[in-house]
């Protein structure tokens, strides 16, 4: 069956720091990648997805980029967090066009 | 892009009484709508789905309905449970399966 592991958990960070948010999956080839981001309270913001190594995505300007350097891996970064950057983010993967989400289990990062 | 809209935004209900959530998406070319519930602190987990040539699917107390014409769904809970608490998104899907989410109905059951 197929899993997604991501990490770390939770994170605080101070502004300024850089940033580095990991996600593997396992159990499936060729899935489609995305990160979200959810504030507190608040729906889900798609960031960025991947339909294939090297093919990334931008929905939203922002100081973050992702990465996909193996088929089952994706990674969120920064260079330099702000504030704004808080909140919950969530690593997901489907099997593509009308495929349901399957989500990590988050990370809460804090920026302060 | 596609915009979904979700109403209501909190949702109180007695045990044993039903609920409905609504969205409407402004995409006609959507053609995938997922409902996702998530408990507070954890990830959000797919709990039904329809696509756009169904226009209902249930499954035990919950049920989904879609109006392609109106572009509008609504997610149907019977005899509603406390652990049925939680905050309820749904989504439409369009292009490589990337959705967009609703901002979320937050639904308490009380005892």
């Amino acid at each position: 069956s197929q899993t997604i592991h991501q990490w770390p958990a939770t994170l605080v960070q101070p502004v300024g720091s850089p940033l580095s948010l990991e996600c593997t999956v396992e159990g499936t080839s060729n899935p489609n990648l995305y990160w979200y981001r959810q504030a507190a309270g608040r729906g889900l913001q798609l960031l960025f997805y991947s339909v294939g190594i090297g093919q990334i995505s931008s929905e939203v300007p922002q100081n973050l980029s992702a990465s996909r350097p193996q088929d089952r891996q994706f990674i969120l970064s920064s260079k330099k967090l702000l504030l704004s950057d808080s909140g919950f983010y969530l690593c997901a993967w489907s099997a593509g066009l009308g495929s349901p989400l399957h989500f990590g289990n988050g990370t809460r990062l804090t920026v302060t | 892009g596609e915009n979904v809209e979700q109403h209501p935004s909190t949702l109180s209900v007695q045990e044993g009484d039903s609920a409905v959530i609504k969205c409407t998406y402004s995409d006609s070319a959507s053609n995938y709508f997922p409902w996702y519930k998530q408990e507070l602190g954890k990830r959000p987990q797919l709990i039904i789905d329809i696509r756009s040539n169904v226009g209902e699917k249930k499954d035990q107390r919950i049920a989904v309905t879609l109006n392609k014409t109106a572009k509008h769904f609504s997610l149907h809970i019977t005899e509603t449970q406390p652990e049925d608490s939680a905050v309820y998104f749904c989504a439409a899907s369009l292009n490589a399966g990337k959705s967009t989410f609703g901002d979320g109905t937050t639904l308490t059951v009380k005892p």
